[in-house]
């Protein structure tokens, strides 16, 4: 089974901050996807890759496949980031048996 | 699209009554997940369907959890009887392909067995 290692935990900085969140994992994967939890609860899928960078708006999200890391970054942060985020590995290919990390708690003050 | 729709969305039972979580996944999505999150072990995949046919359950905890999709805009996910342990979020997903897709998550069933 697939360890999924997130750093940090909890991460606090103020608006405007450039933010980098990290994930292990300890097996090869076929994807990784990263996820944003808002304190309502709701889940939402921001990337999923397999291989080098997307971006999408603020967010970018790297993985390098030999060294089993992927780093999730937010530029110019905004208070409206504020949210758990969390690591997800699949050795299938896309989203099926899916492990997570533990999620990194971001708070971005104003 | 109305997203992936997932009723109730608060439940609270006594331990030993059945509880039923259902699942609208969106239309045209040929994958659904369930997952349970708890502040102990974060999110866990309990089981997930490809063309409504269960492919992996080997997260689903133990007998007294069952799930079911009879067609391809319908999933439960039924406890019973079910105990204080099981007291957590349960949240549906669904994409397009299992093997490419990205998921998309219902909002999530609060439940609290008491």
């Amino acid at each position: 089974k697939n360890e999924v290692e997130q750093s940090p935990q909890n991460l606090t900085a103020q608006e405007g901050e450039f933010i980098t969140i990290n994930c292990s994992y300890s097996v090869g994967i076929s994807a990784l996807h990263w996820l944003q939890q808002h304190p309502g609860g709701g889940i939402v899928s921001l990337f999923m890759l397999s291989s080098g960078k997307k971006k999408h708006g603020r967010l970018i999200a790297t993985i390098n496949i030999q060294e089993k890391h992927s780093s999730l970054h937010i530029t110019a942060s905004h208070p409206r980031d504020s949210a758990v985020y969390i690591c997800a590995v699949s050795s299938g290919g896309g989203a099926d048996g899916l492990t997570f990390g533990k999620g990194t708690h971001l708070i971005i003050q104003p | 699209d109305a997203g992936v729709i997932q009723s109730p969305r608060h439940e609270v039972t006594e331990m030993g009554q059945e509880v039923t979580l259902r699942c609208k996944p969106i239309s045209g999505h040929n994958s659904l997940f369930w997952y349970r999150q708890t502040m102990m072990r974060g999110l866990e995949l309990l089981i997930y369907f490809n063309n409504n046919v269960p492919i992996d359950d080997s997260g689903m905890p133990e007998d007294r959890f069952s799930a079911k999709m009879p067609n391809a805009s319908f999933s439960t996910l039924k406890i019973q009887p079910s105990e204080p342990r099981d007291s957590a979020v349960y949240f549906c997903a669904s994409s397009r392909h299992a093997n490419t897709g990205e998921l998309f998550f219902g909002e999530g069933s609060r439940l609290t067995v008491l």
